[in-house]
């Protein structure tokens, strides 16, 4: 069965600065990867996708994430943050075979500071 | 543009009552799901539909029924509340193909409490 782990519970940056997020994912084939950011008081958004192909994803907002097999990591990436990227981000998991549905990690809040 | 609309922001009930949460997408598909989001607990997916009338436990379904008689909506039904069903609840839809990959569209939630 697929798993995802977001380590960072809480992430705190600058406006201006990058950005990364983590994302570890446990999947034994080629797995379909997602990210999704929800701001406050509001549905999840997705991001980007990476079904196969290209390995850098580009997405919405200016953000991208790199698969990493060696890794088995899919981690978000932006490289100058803006005040409204304050949100949750989730990343989440999805096969063809066993369960039938997405796997979410548990979630990284971004704050901002001026 | 694509719409999930779930019938209410804020809901707050009792405990013993029975509890209906409606779900409404208008993309024509075929998938829908239902999540609970609790903080640090990220979304756990409670049951989901891959048809009309039928329906698949996730990872939560205790204390949860849910309903699909028509494509575009799925309802999810508390039988008997209790209040460590206090939760932020989630819809979600996606098209026709596996539920596993393909990307979810959610609405903006139901924030729901149990007294």
């Amino acid at each position: 069965a697929q798993s995802v782990t977001q380590p960072d519970i809480h992430i705190t940056v600058s406006e201006g600065a990058s950005l990364e997020l983590r994302c570890n994912y446990s999947y034994g084939a080629t797995p379909y990867l997602f990210w999704y950011v929800q701001s406050p008081g509001q549905g999840l958004q997705l991001l980007l996708k990476y079904f196969s192909g290209d390995t850098l994803v580009q997405g919405i907002k200016g953000f991208e994430a790199e698969f990493k097999r060696s890794q088995s990591s899919f981690n978000l990436r932006k490289p100058s943050v803006h005040w409204s990227d304050a949100a949750e981000y989730f990343c989440a998991v999805g096969a063809d075979t066993g369960r039938r549905a997405l796997t979410f990690g548990s979630g990284t809040r971004l704050q901002v500071q001026p | 543009d694509v719409k999930v609309t779930q019938s209410s922001r804020y809901l707050v009930k009792r405990t013993g009552e029975k509890v209906f949460l409606e779900c409404v997408q208008d993309m024509d598909h075929e998938n829908m799901f239902w999540y609970r989001q609790d903080p640090g607990l990220g979304l756990r997916l409670i049951y989901f539909s891959y048809d009309v009338k039928m329906k698949e436990k996730g990872d939560i379904p205790e204390g949860y029924s849910v309903s699909r008689e028509k494509k575009e909506r799925f309802s999810l039904i508390l039988e008997s509340a209790s209040t460590n069903q206090t939760s932020m609840y989630l819809c979600a839809s996606s098209p026709e193909g596996a539920a596993s990959n393909q990307p979810q569209h959610f609405g903006d939630g139901t924030r729901l409490s149990i007294l």
